[in-house]
């Protein structure tokens, strides 16, 4: 199984500040990283899937990159809007299975 | 709307058991690959379980295996959990996704699902305790 490990667990930057959210995998991920933010009491919300494609309604500050074991989700601006924990996923096939990162806290002070 | 809606959750001893169903409207459900997903309180995600649009692949976390069963009914644009021998730690949240895309397969016409949820529901909540 891979395990996915995300850094920091707790962000606290200003608002217009970029952040930048680290996910790595303990070994070479075959298929695709997917990031997620939930905010307190919401159902995650996909925000990038197959490393870097922004889902629907995803503003542009939210940018995905890597390749093999080290990913990033990258926000380039910050809005106050964007206070949430930010959960990073990978599967493989054959046979399915599925991981969550630990999740990264994103603080606006 | 685009929704999906679970229920079934509760208390239930530990060793005991529950089904928990999720019904989706406003989309075309028998074209998406499904899931469950929980979430322990203050906690992270945890993948429970895939189910193929036509029931016939079925995929589970190591930590559910052998316990628990999950199934859909596209009559009924519905899926469910069929949960045994449940623990303490089997407590959370209980979400169905579904798969961003519709009608996706490999080379060899295995269905190749993106495994990204871009619709959730709200969660029923599973506590076992006695």
């Amino acid at each position: 199984e891979i395990v996915l490990t995300q850094s920091p667990a707790t962000l606290s930057l200003s608002p217009g500040e970029r952040a930048t959210l680290s996910c790595r995998a303990s070994q070479t991920i075959t298929s695709s990283l997917v990031w997620y933010q939930q905010k307190p009491g919401q159902v995650p919300r996909l925000l990038i899937y197959d490393t870097s494609n922004r889902a629907a309604g995803i503003p542009a500050r939210f940018s995905g990159s890597g390749s093999e074991t080290d990913f990033t989700l990258t926000i380039s601006s910050l809005e106050p809007e964007d206070s949430a924990v930010y959960f990073c996923q990978q599967h493989s096939k054959w046979p399915l299975l599925l991981t969550f990162g630990g999740g990264t806290k994103v603080e606006i002070k | 709307q685009v929704q999906l809606v679970e229920s079934g959750g509760g208390l239930v001893r530990p060793g005991g058991s529950l089904r928990l169903s999720c019904a989706a409207s406003g989309l075309t459900f028998n074209d998406y690959y499904m899931s469950w997903i929980r979430q322990a309180p203050g906690k992270g995600l945890e993948w429970v379980s895939s189910i193929s649009r036509s029931n016939s692949y079925t995929n589970y976390a190591d930590s559910v295996k052998g316990r628990f069963t999950i199934s859909r009914d596209n009559a009924k644009k519905s899926i469910y959990l069929q949960m045994n021998s449940l623990r303490a730690d089997d407590t959370a949240v209980y979400h169905c996704a579904r798969d961003r895309i519709p009608y996706s397969y490999d080379s060899h016409g295995r269905p190749s699902p993106s495994m990204a949820f871009d619709l959730w529901g709200q969660g029923t909540m599973v506590t076992v305790a006695s």
